[in-house]
């Protein structure tokens, strides 16, 4: 499986845009991009994804470089509600088998 | 649309019992995968399911085990259970291709003492 670096956390004032990077430099190109988070004691929760172009929707944006080993995930207003942990994944082709690695833990202050 | 729902949340087994959870995707959904969570390992595949058929299988010994019903309803096995089973086992269902997204139930605490 094509792996994912993301930093091990980061911080955020309320109501500011959050950008959490992701590294993919293996990356295929039938890989398509996926972000979960997790908030504490509930099961992932899915928040986007994207092969090529850049996706928006309700809860967040994700920017895919051109060259597809890099990404960003933006969250346009943190809420305290945001605060997770967020992981990028890889997932391809047919497979429905996710990656998970440590994620990156978004702490957000009031 | 209900969500997908996982029995029991919390179970307390002892050592060498054997345990069977259970998992039901969202309607229409014919993938069901399981996960195992522990602070240490973080989040670890554990098998898929599509249409009755083990289709992936993770890392783990054979006392894990699983099955997919014609309704698609998943169950997991876990058998001569060790004290490093205790974890929170998790179950996703997604339509099958990778351009889609997974829906993660609760989950289900197994404490093994």
């Amino acid at each position: 499986d094509a792996k994912t670096t993301q930093p091990n956390s980061m911080e955020s004032n309320e109501e500011e845009p959050v950008h959490l990077p992701c590294n993919h430099s293996t990356i295929s190109g039938t890989d398509y991009i996926h972000w979960y988070r997790q908030l504490p004691s509930q099961g992932p929760e899915y928040v986007i994804h994207g092969l090529t172009s850049n996706v928006n929707n309700r809860m967040a944006s994700l920017a895919i470089a051109e060259d597809r080993k890099s990404s960003t995930l933006i969250l346009h207003r943190a809420t305290l509600r945001d605060a997770a942990v967020y992981y990028c994944i890889l997932r391809t082709g047919a497979n429905s088998k996710l990656t998970f690695g440590k994620g990156i833990t978004l702490s957000v202050r009031p | 649309k209900a969500g997908v729902t996982q029995t029991p949340r919390y179970l307390i087994k002892t050592r060498g019992q054997q345990v069977t959870l259970s998992c039901s995707p969202i309607s229409g959904h014919r993938s069901v995968s399981w996960y195992q969570q522990t602070p240490g390992q973080g989040l670890q595949f554990l098998f898929e399911y599509f249409s009755e058929t083990q289709r992936n299988k993770g890392n783990f010994p054979g006392r894990f085990s699983g099955r997919q019903f014609s309704n698609s309803r998943s169950e997991m096995n876990v058998s001569t259970l060790e004290l490093g089973d205790s974890a929170l086992y998790l179950c996703a269902s997604s339509p099958r291709t990778a351009d889609t997204e997974a829906f993660f139930g609760q989950g289900t605490r197994l404490t093994v003492v």
